[in-house]
This record gives structure tokens, C-alpha cells and sequence, in this order.
């Protein structure tokens, strides 16, 4: 079956604009969980969604939002972007247990 | 933070068994105990998962001491596609809310 899907693979942005990435879960999972990804700070958790209800959220400024539809994709938005936000974000999928598949990440580069 | 300790880098020689330990001493008795790793540029995988009981799967095994204050992956039989940033992870984080330490860098050779 087809694994997780995350678009636009790579971008580029610059400060102050804003971005929004998707993810298509594998089909069946109801969890979306999203991840950060820098060479400083290695994998942050940003936030999880479940049903459309965000469940867990991490310590990450109130610039970084997500959503989750009723069809389990779902998107994360930064705004005003920093220099800082440039990283892999990944995004992740489960049937509601630790066992967790990702994509291959979105590549944020902010100029 | 991260609640688990692991070596930053280890060697294997291609062929030979890796034995990756793990020190999670303050889980608590109901968290399982996660492994994933991370393939460069690719995004991390799931190898395994325990509680108390050692477990196997096609990929790896898990051993977990009695006291679940550590734990060991075994790769069998180590290949160079093996090669790797392998995380343990504690279940301290609920709902599928991994803290990722920073791993330790496996490094495969012929």
C-alpha cells in the first residue's frame, strides 16, 4: 500500500512569508504527527492529531499551527518565517500506536 | 528532553551481529520501549517495539533486561545498508508523541 505522502518535497521561502506543507496518511491511519527536523536540535515533535483533534503538542512557538481533515491529511502551517524554521519537516502516521511510519520530509530553506 | 542514553557512534563489521544498547531508567512500567532509525536524507523507521518481554521481527530483536532499566538491539547479521542513526525511544511521550534522543551513528564496514 502506499506509504505517507508529503508535498512540496523541497522549498524555498524567505523571511517573514509564510508556508503551509501537506501529508496524506497511509489509508486506514487516524493519527498524523509532525516533526522538525535541524542538524542542532535533531527530531522536535511539533504536534499530533487524531480525528481531527489535536491531541499533543510541543514546545514550538505559536507560528507553527496545524490541521487535520476528515480524511486524515493533513497540512502544518509557519508563519512569518525565521531563519531558524529552515529544516526537514517530517510527518508521521499511525493506527494509534507507537508504531509510527514517515515520509520523506519537506525540506524548508528560508533565505 | 530525551530520557534515554545511547553511545553516539558504533562500528560493525559487515557479516557480524550489532548489538546497540540503550539505558531508559526511568520508564515507567506501562511505556513500551521504541526503536527507529534514520537512513541519511530519508525519513525514520520503526524496527521494533517491547515491554518487557524480548521480541524479534524480520528486521531486528529486542532484548530488555528485567529490571526494563535497558535495553539491546541485535542486527543479526549487519549489512552496509544497515548503516544508520539509530534512536531508542521510551513511551514517556504518549500518543504517538516521540522524544527523539540523538541516536547512535552505526557505522557498517566491509
Amino acid at each position: 500500500k502506499a506509504g505517507v505522502t508529503q508535498t512540496p518535497r523541497y522549498l524555498i521561502k524567505t523571511r517573514g512569508q509564510q508556508v503551509t506543507l501537506s501529508c496524506s496518511p497511509i489509508s486506514g491511519h487516524r493519527s498524523v504527527s509532525w516533526y522538525q527536523q535541524t542538524p542542532g536540535q535533531g527530531l522536535q515533535f511539533l504536534f499530533e492529531y487524531f480525528s481531527e483533534t489535536q491531541r499533543n503538542k510541543g514546545n514550538f512557538p505559536g507560528r507553527f499551527s496545524g490541521r487535520q481533515f476528515s480524511n486524515s491529511r493533513s497540512e502544518m502551517n509557519v508563519s512569518t518565517l525565521e531563519l531558524g524554521d529552515s529544516a526537514l519537516y517530517l510527518c508521521a502516521s499511525s493506527f494509534n500506536t507507537g508504531e509510527l511510519f514517515f515520509g520523506e520530509g519537506s525540506r524548508l530553506t528560508v533565505l | 528532553d530525551a530520557k534515554t542514553t545511547q553511545p553516539p557512534s558504533m562500528d560493525c563489521a559487515e557479516g557480524r551481529a550489532a548489538n546497540l544498547p540503550c539505558n531508559h531508567s526511568t520508564i515507567s512500567g506501562n511505556e513500551y520501549v521504541y526503536w527507529y532509525r534514520q537512513i541519511h536524507s530519508q525519513g525514520p523507521q520503526y524496527i521494533i517495539h517491547g515491554l518487557k518481554n524480548n521480541e524479534t521481527n524480520e528486521m531486528a530483536s529486542l532484548i530488555i533486561t528485567e529490571d526494563r532499566k535497558s535495553s539491546t538491539l541485535i542486527l543479526p547479521h549487519a549489512t552496509l545498508r544497515d548503516t544508520a542513526v539509530y534512536y531508542c525511544i521510551d513511551g514517556s511521550g504518549g500518543y504517538n508523541k516521540l522524544i527523539f534522543g540523538a541516536g547512535t551513528r552505526l557505522a557498517v564496514h566491509p
